[in-house]
């Protein structure tokens, strides 16, 4: 497709059950993003992926979270034993641009942990 | 760490109003960027500003990047009801690899 794609849009699961969120960029786009946003609120950054180097981790709340980007293209990101602050929606973007370019953002997962 | 601060947080005003968000760095910045949120959407990716002094319209919008480049504004002028949502300044801090986003503004407005 033409727009970066998130899947799944919604996602409802149990305290403790783990998840994984699955992002694909627009095809070029080398740089990667993943952000959190909760209701009301602005974008947190979780981590960034650019090519072939060590993705910046530090935006990660715990380790519980962790994200991988295969063959330079999809992303997944998992977070283990989901607890019901880790409710939001999870937004991922890319750029062609790999130093602070123009972000193209997919609709977002939004999950819900009971 | 390294921050973007945006205000004001919430704007509410009358249709035809004008509307102004700030957005300031403590550091200096490569560039500023600019997104709108509708309601239930996603950022989309307004216009990016490189140079110290730089202005450019879009429209009813005007944007803006202070001389020092560390700060930046939004201007709407005549707002309508489809400039309702949450506007983010988004900045690259010099060195820095990624870009750092302020809290938004969210702008409501009354028909």
């Amino acid at each position: 497709g033409a727009g970066v794609s998130q899947s799944p849009s919604n996602k409802v699961t149990e305290k403790g059950k783990d998840v994984e969120l699955r992002c694909d960029p627009i095809s070029g786009h080398t740089a990667l993003y993943w952000y959190r946003q909760s209701l009301g609120q602005g974008l947190e950054f979780l981590i960034y992926f650019q090519g072939n180097s060590a993705p910046d981790k530090s935006g990660l709340p715990s380790d519980r979270f962790s994200a991988e980007r295969t063959g330079g293209s999809v992303s997944t990101l998992t977070i283990q034993r989901t607890q019901q602050e880790d409710s939001a929606v999870y937004l991922c973007a890319s750029s062609k641009d790999p130093v602070g370019g123009p972000q193209h953002f997919g609709d977002g997962t939004r999950l819900s942990i009971l | 760490g390294q921050q973007v601060m945006q205000i004001p947080q919430y704007q509410h005003v009358q249709e035809g109003e004008d509307f102004t968000t700030y957005c300031n760095s403590s550091t200096t910045l490569s560039n500023i960027q600019w997104y709108k949120q509708r309601p239930g959407g996603h950022p989309v990716f307004l216009i990016q500003l490189v140079k110290s002094g730089e202005v450019k319209k879009q429209k009813r919008l005007t944007f803006q990047f202070g001389e020092a480049k560390k700060n930046s504004s939004l201007h709407i002028t005549a707002t309508q009801t489809t400039d309702v949502g949450t506007y983010f300044c988004a900045g690259k801090i010099q060195g820095a690899q990624k870009l750092v986003f302020g809290q938004g503004t969210r702008l409501t407005i009354n028909p």
